[in-house]
C-alpha cells in the first residue's frame, strides 16, 4: 500500500545550498506532478511529467528543476535554495491527465525550510 | 496566478453542526473537485463533479457543480472530530489550454468535541 512516497519528509537548508526531493510511485501511473503548498495559496504546480523522459513547466517553475529518468520516479531539485522556497512540497501521480479527471494521488509531503 | 476564491478560510464549529464552504471562479470550469487534507498528510480526493448542476454525495458530504459553471459548494452534515483538516476545491478552467488543475486556497476546519 505504498502509493506515492516522498523523501525526505523534512529538511532545513541554508540559502544557496542545493538539494533533491525524491518521489516514487508504485501504481504505474504515467503522469506525475510536483506542487508547493503555502498558507492561503492552495497548491501550485511547479513542474509535471506526462511520461518517462518528459518534463514540463507548471505555474511556478522558477528556481526548480526536475527529472523523470524512470517511470516510477520524479525528482525535484533546488540548485540554489532561497528563503522564498520555504514551503511544503507535494508529489502526486495520476493514471490520466489530472486536468481532465482531477484524480491525483498525493504523497505525504516534504517540509522544506530555507534559512 | 490563483483563480479560485474559496471561503471561508477557516471554520471552528461544534461537533454535530453542519458545515458549508464554497468556491467561486472568474472563469468557466469544466470540472470541480473537492479534496481533504488531514494534518500531516497529502490531499485525498473526496468528490469529483463533471457536469453543470451535478449534485453528488459521499456519505455525509454533498457537493454541487454550479449551474453557471463558475462555482461549487461542499456541505458536511453532522460534523465529527475526524472531519478536521483542510478542504480544497480544485477545477479545470475551460479556457486553460493546458487543462491544468487550479486549486483554491483551502478552508481549514476545526471541530470541537
Amino acid at each position: 500500500n505504498a502509493g506515492v512516497t516522498q523523501t525526505p519528509k523534512f529538511r532545513v537548508l541554508k540559502t544557496g545550498q542545493s538539494m533533491t526531493l525524491l518521489c516514487a510511485q508504485d501504481m504505474n501511473h504515467e503522469y506525475m506532478y510536483w506542487y508547493r503548498q503555502d498558507p492561503g495559496m492552495g497548491l501550485r504546480l511547479i513542474h509535471y511529467s506526462v511520461g518517462e523522459g518528459t518534463t514540463a513547466k507548471g505555474e511556478v517553475p522558477d528556481g526548480y528543476n526536475v527529472s523523470r529518468l524512470k517511470k516510477q520516479n520524479f525528482l525535484l531539485g533546488l540548485e540554489s535554495a532561497a528563503p522564498s522556497q520555504t514551503s511544503v512540497y507535494f508529489c502526486a501521480s495520476s493514471p490520466f491527465w489530472g486536468g481532465y479527471t482531477g484524480e491525483l494521488f498525493f504523497g505525504e509531503g516534504s517540509r522544506l525550510t530555507v534559512l | 496566478g490563483q483563480q479560485l476564491n474559496q471561503s471561508p478560510q477557516s471554520m471552528f464549529i461544534q461537533e454535530g453542526e453542519d458545515v458549508s464552504m464554497n468556491c467561486t471562479s472568474s472563469s468557466i470550469f469544466n470540472t470541480w473537485l473537492w479534496y481533504k487534507q488531514d494534518p500531516g498528510e497529502g490531499p485525498v480526493l473526496l468528490i469529483a463533479l463533471y457536469k453543470a448542476g451535478e449534485l453528488t454525495s459521499n456519505g455525509r458530504l454533498t457537493a454541487q457543480f454550479g449551474i453557471t459553471r463558475k462555482d461549487s459548494f461542499l456541505n458536511i452534515s453532522a460534523s465529527i472530530p475526524s472531519d478536521v483538516g483542510i478542504y480544497f476545491c480544485a477545477g479545470q478552467d475551460a479556457n486553460n489550454a493546458g487543462n491544468m488543475l487550479t486549486f483554491g486556497g483551502g478552508t481549514r476546519l476545526m471541530v470541537k468535541p
